[in-house]
């Protein structure tokens, strides 16, 4: 099936420090979504970009759909402790592009961690 | 406005066990879906439902079926619970089925035996 790879995997942040975590796809997305999972919670969406070059804020997160179509990436400029937990992409493929209904596929996650 | 609701939060079954899962949304929305979510994967598409009275198959579904009970309610069931069923799965509405963001409810722990 399609794959996104999300990087990196985990992080250690210190409070105040900016974060920045990306995907990337050998196929193009019609939407690229950024998610974020607290621990027993259900993923909740943080960001979604609609077009190619599109840069797109929401408080301290900052988020870009690729020009390529093919990745996006996230910043988190000030962490603060609360921003800990797990960050997914998600990618929309086109409607029947290889079969695809335009579902989401879903990278593996990059989980903050608080630097110890 | 509760959202996407989920019920059990947990459960533990043994090997051959079937139950149900239950979802419902109160955000009018057409469309919704089921899935798991296991250590280091991501989330996978087990099935979705575009409209009320239609369903079909995602990513993974092999070894569930689905009911679309009516606009509101999409129940995932396991007709014959397996170890490789022990995951975390997650029930999501979204207004239309490509278009629009999909909001996820806080999931069910399944632990298969």
């Amino acid at each position: 099936g399609q794959q996104l790879n999300q990087s990196p995997q985990s992080m250690f942040i210190q409070e105040g420090e900016d974060v920045s975590m990306n995907c990337t796809s050998s196929s193009i997305f019609n939407t690229w979504l950024w998610y974020k999972q607290d621990p027993g919670e259900g993923p909740v969406l943080l960001i979604a970009l609609y077009k190619a070059g599109e840069l797109t804020s929401n408080g301290r997160l900052t988020a870009q759909f690729g020009i390529t179509r093919k990745d996006s990436f996230l910043n988190i400029s000030a962490s603060i402790p609360s921003d800990v937990g797990i960050y997914f992409c998600a990618g929309r493929l086109p409607t029947n592009y290889g079969g695809s209904q335009g579902n989401l596929i879903f990278g593996k996650g990059t989980k903050l961690s608080v630097k110890p | 406005n509760a959202g996407v609701t989920q019920t059990p939060k947990f459960q533990v079954l043994k090997t051959g066990q079937s139950m149900t899962l239950q979802c419902a949304q109160d955000m009018n929305h057409n469309s919704m879906y089921w899935y798991r979510q296991d250590p280091g994967m991501g989330l996978r598409l087990i099935y979705y439902s575009a409209s009320e009275g239609t369903t079909d198959k995602g990513e993974v579904p092999n070894g569930y079926n689905v009911s679309r009970l009516n606009k509101r309610e999409f129940s995932l069931r396991l007709e014959s619970a397996a170890p490789s069923q022990t995951s975390v799965y997650f029930c999501a509405s979204s207004g239309r089925l490509v278009l629009d963001t999909q909001y996820f409810g806080p999931g069910t722990r399944l632990t298969v035996l």
